[in-house]
Parts: structure tokens; sequence; C-alpha cells
């Protein structure tokens, strides 16, 4: 079955630390991917998302993702993290038809100030 | 961008009773919306694809008669906990698409508590 891993549960890092979140899909066709974030509570914001074309894709918040066919990774990248960043985020893929999402298990991202 | 609005946000109820939730796109059509169910400190699961005027498709293990989902018109969407039981204490989150786009807009969630 088509689906998203997340390998790193929880990761933390120092404001102002560059950042990385590691997702990894599983195979298929040209996958359609996006990182999402969810703060306590509230329901999930689009970061990015990547269909084709420019493997490097940027997002909101100064995030970016680089897609990688050859290790079928779509890590999530920022230079400078902020304490604000500190929040779950969410890998995910379109899965079969009906534009299905299937999501990763999730990174909880700690900001130490 | 386009806003999908939920609610109620938080909803305390007492087994046995049911519980309504809305699912509203605000600025769009969507043709499509799903519920998902969100356990602490995991994932989303889909629970159910719902597309307006006809019957939501539920995924494996889901129980269609306890969690009914209609999806009367083009901007909403409900989801009603059918006696419910202190096991379906969750975060429940929906999204909601719009034709010929491949990209989901969530709501807020609902925070889900039976006692």
């Amino acid at each position: 079955a088509q689906s998203v891993t997340q390998p790193d549960i929880h990761i933390t890092v120092s404001e102002g630390a560059s950042l990385e979140l590691r997702c990894n899909y599983s195979y298929g066709a040209t996958p359609y991917l996006f990182w999402y974030v969810q703060s306590p509570g509230q329901g999930l914001q689009l970061l990015l998302k990547y269909f084709s074309g420019d493997t490097l894709v940027q997002g909101i918040k100064g995030f970016e993702a680089e897609f990688k066919r050859s290790q079928s990774s779509f890590n999530l990248r920022k230079p400078s993290v902020h304490w604000s960043d500190a929040a779950e985020y969410f890998c995910a893929r379109i899965t079969g038809g009906g534009n299905k999402l299937t999501f990763g298990t999730g990174t909880q991202l700690k900001v130490e100030l | 961008g386009a806003v999908v609005s939920q609610h109620p946000s938080r909803v305390i109820c007492k087994s046995g009773t049911s519980v309504k939730i809305e699912c509203r796109s605000l600025d769009f059509q969507a043709t499509t919306m799903f519920w998902y169910r969100q356990f602490p400190k995991q994932s989303l699961m889909l629970m159910a694809t719902s597309n307006e005027g006809s019957k939501a498709t539920y995924e494996q293990g889901v129980e269609k008669d306890k969690f009914l989902i209609n999806h009367a018109s083009l901007t909403l969407s409900t989801l009603t906990v059918t006696s419910a039981h202190p096991e379906d204490s969750s975060f429940y989150i929906c999204s909601a698409m719009v034709a010929g786009r491949t990209e989901a807009f969530f709501g807020q969630g609902t925070r889900l508590t039976v006692v």
C-alpha cells in the first residue's frame, strides 16, 4: 500500500538553528506530497505541496521541501527556526482515487529558547 | 485562501447521546469532504469520504451506523456520532476539496469528550 513514513517522532532544536524533518514515501508513481502543520488543539495548515516540476518547493513561513525520487524522500527544511514553529508536523500524500490523503505519524517539534 | 469552519470546537456529552459536528466551506463549494479522527499524539485516520448529494464512503473498520455523515449541500457536511461512548472521545477533523483541485482545506477540529 502507498504510505508515508516520518522516522522522527520528536525533534528538539534551538531557536535560530536549522531544521530538517524527514519524510519518506513508499513505492508509487510520482506522488502528490504535502506538508501540514498542526498547533495543539487545532486543525491542519498546509505549508507546501509537490505535484511535479521543480523538486525544491517553497512554502509559507519560510519552509521549503525537496523531492528526491532516488531516496523516496520529501524532507521539510527551514534555515532558522523560530519559537513559534513549535508544533506537530505531518507529511502526507494522495493515495488511490478520490484524492484521499494518507498521513505520516507526525513529528513533534520542540524549540528551545 | 479557502476557509473551512468546523463547529463546535469542543463538546462534552453523556454516554448514549448523539452529537452532531458541522463542517462548512465558507468561501468555496466543496464537492468532496473528508472526516478524520485523531487520537492524542497520533496521526489522522480517515473515517469517510463524502460527496455532495451521495452516500458517504466509509473506510474499513468505521461503523457507518455509528458515524452518520450527511453532505446535503456543497458547503456543508455533518458528522453525527450516535449513541456515543467514552471510547468515541477523540479529536475529529474535517477537510474539504474543490473539484479539479488537489488540495484539502482543514477545519479547526472538534474535541469530543463522552462522559
